[in-house]
């Protein structure tokens, strides 16, 4: 059964603070990792990693994987209240219809 | 762009009542959408893919008599959980993919069923 193991489960910080949320995971047929922010409704996507080393930014929001390890990190540098979410991880694996695996998320709270 | 819309955003009904929820993709076409529940402090669950002009595909314990799907066109797939129960109340959430497999899939911003 494929498994998407998220840590730390749940995080507090303070403005401007740097934070480093993990993500690995276990998988038949692995083709990409997703990260997704989610507030108060349904998820908004953030990046999407299929290879290995190779970073992705956006603003403040960084994303990398490391296929060897079966781990990606998602980095959220000078943090702002804005930044308080859930940040879920989701492997795409197996056949044609290439289905999505979440992780149990990690709640980011980010304190003024 | 890639605007997935879902209706209705809160619905609650009698136990022993159907309901039916629509995903729509609003700026393009989608050939797979998907179906996930999420219930309160737990992550999204795959309930089934919905590819459109066939059956839906569902996931391992999703009874698929219970929960039917449909996917008409390349823009709307509808949920319907039929004979709707205390424990069906959760939060659904549909997904739609862009541009055909191994695309990012975009999501809709979920329909809060109370079953009472």
């Amino acid at each position: 059964e494929d498994k998407v193991v998220q840590s730390p489960l749940s995080l507090v910080v303070h403005e401007g603070d740097t934070v480093t949320l993990n993500c690995s995971y276990e998988v038949t047929n692995f083709r990409s990792l997703l990260w997704y922010k989610q507030e108060k409704k349904a998820p908004t996507f953030l990046f999407m990693l299929t290879s290995s080393g190779i970073e992705k930014k956006s603003g403040r929001l960084s994303s990398i994987l490391d296929k060897k390890e079966l781990f990606s990190i998602l980095n959220i540098t000078a943090t702002q209240t804005g930044d308080s979410a859930i940040y879920l991880c989701a492997v795409s694996s197996g056949g044609s219809n290439y289905k999505l695996t979440f992780g149990k998320g990690t709640l980011l709270t980010v304190n003024p | 762009g890639a605007v997935v819309s879902q209706h209705p955003s809160r619905v609650i009904c009698k136990s022993g009542t159907s309901v039916k929820i629509e995903c729509r993709s609003l700026d393009f076409q989608a050939t797979t959408m998907f179906w996930y529940r999420q219930f309160p402090k737990q992550s999204l669950m795959l309930m089934a893919t919905s590819n459109e002009g066939s059956k839906a595909t569902y996931e391992q314990g999703v009874e698929k008599d219970k929960f039917l799907i449909n996917h008409a066109s390349l823009t709307l797939s509808t949920l319907t959980v039929t004979s709707a129960h205390p424990e069906d109340s959760s939060f659904y959430i549909c997904s739609a993919r862009v541009g055909g497999v191994g695309g990012t899939q975009y999501f809709g911003p979920g329909t809060r069923l109370l079953v009472l």
